[in-house]
């Protein structure tokens, strides 16, 4: 199946610094990716929806000035957490869905998830 | 408002046995319903994926069932292993949603014992 690869799986980082977090569709292109974040023993939050060369859409409550998204080409998308704070520590996600979807959508392949630590 | 809602929210399990997740959800104009497994740590991994037309579609020991008009559908999992501890999501979509966005539900939590 489609495979999407996150990089990196963890990441620790001083609280003020930013954090990028990669995510690629290894064997498909995909205008469309989307970050999810989520908080222990909870469910995927969406946080926004990545554009292929066009600004991304986002979830309302999520400031896109602190996350910034870039989807530079049609098999990568990044995540930057900006000027990280212990509240932003969770578990990122990211999905793609191969082309094609027509009315009744195909599969999302999710990544694997990065870890982020903000100590 | 589209919502999915899942149960029980956890349960336990003893190696061998069976066990039903439900889902309920409210999304509309309904496309597909999916379930995924969520290991600790890691991201979702799909089991399967149901359009309106299909009622039953196996995995392996996974069997997920799907009524449309009751707007329904469970998972079940046949011989219960050590492996399958983890979380179970399902995830619902609707027709032409922009850019496929998914309505999650808040996933149950399974945990088998040996």
């Amino acid at each position: 199946g489609a495979v999407v690869s996150q990089h990196p799986s963890w990441v620790i980082c001083k609280s003020g610094t930013s954090v990028k977090i990669e995510c690629r569709s290894l064997d498909f292109q995909a205008t469309t990716m989307f970050w999810y974040r989520q908080f222990p023993k909870q469910s995927l939050m969406l946080m926004a929806t990545s554009n292929e060369g066009s600004k991304a859409t986002y979830e309302q409550g999520v400031e896109k000035d602190k996350f910034l998204i870039n989807h530079a080409s049609l098999t990568l998308s990044t995540l930057t957490v900006t000027s990280a704070h212990p509240e932003d520590s969770s578990f990122y996600i990211c999905s793609a869905t191969p082309p094609g979807a027509g009315n009744w959508g195909t599969e999302a392949f999710f990544g694997q998830g990065t870890r982020l630590t903000v100590v | 408002k589209n919502q999915v809602e899942q149960s029980p929210q956890s349960l336990i399990i003893l190696e061998g046995k069976n066990c039903t997740l439900q889902c309920n959800y409210t999304v509309s104009p309904f496309s597909n319903l999916r379930w995924y497994k969520q290991d600790t740590g890691r991201g979702p991994v799909s089991l399967t994926i149901m359009t309106f037309s299909e009622n039953t579609k196996s995995n392996g020991r996974y069997t997920a069932t799907l009524d449309a008009d009751t707007k329904q559908s469970s998972l079940h999992i046949t011989a219960s292993q050590l492996s399958d501890s983890a979380s179970y999501i399902c995830v619902v979509s609707a027709i032409k949603a922009a850019g496929n966005k998914l309505t999650f539900g808040g996933g149950t939590r399974v945990l088998v014992k040996p």
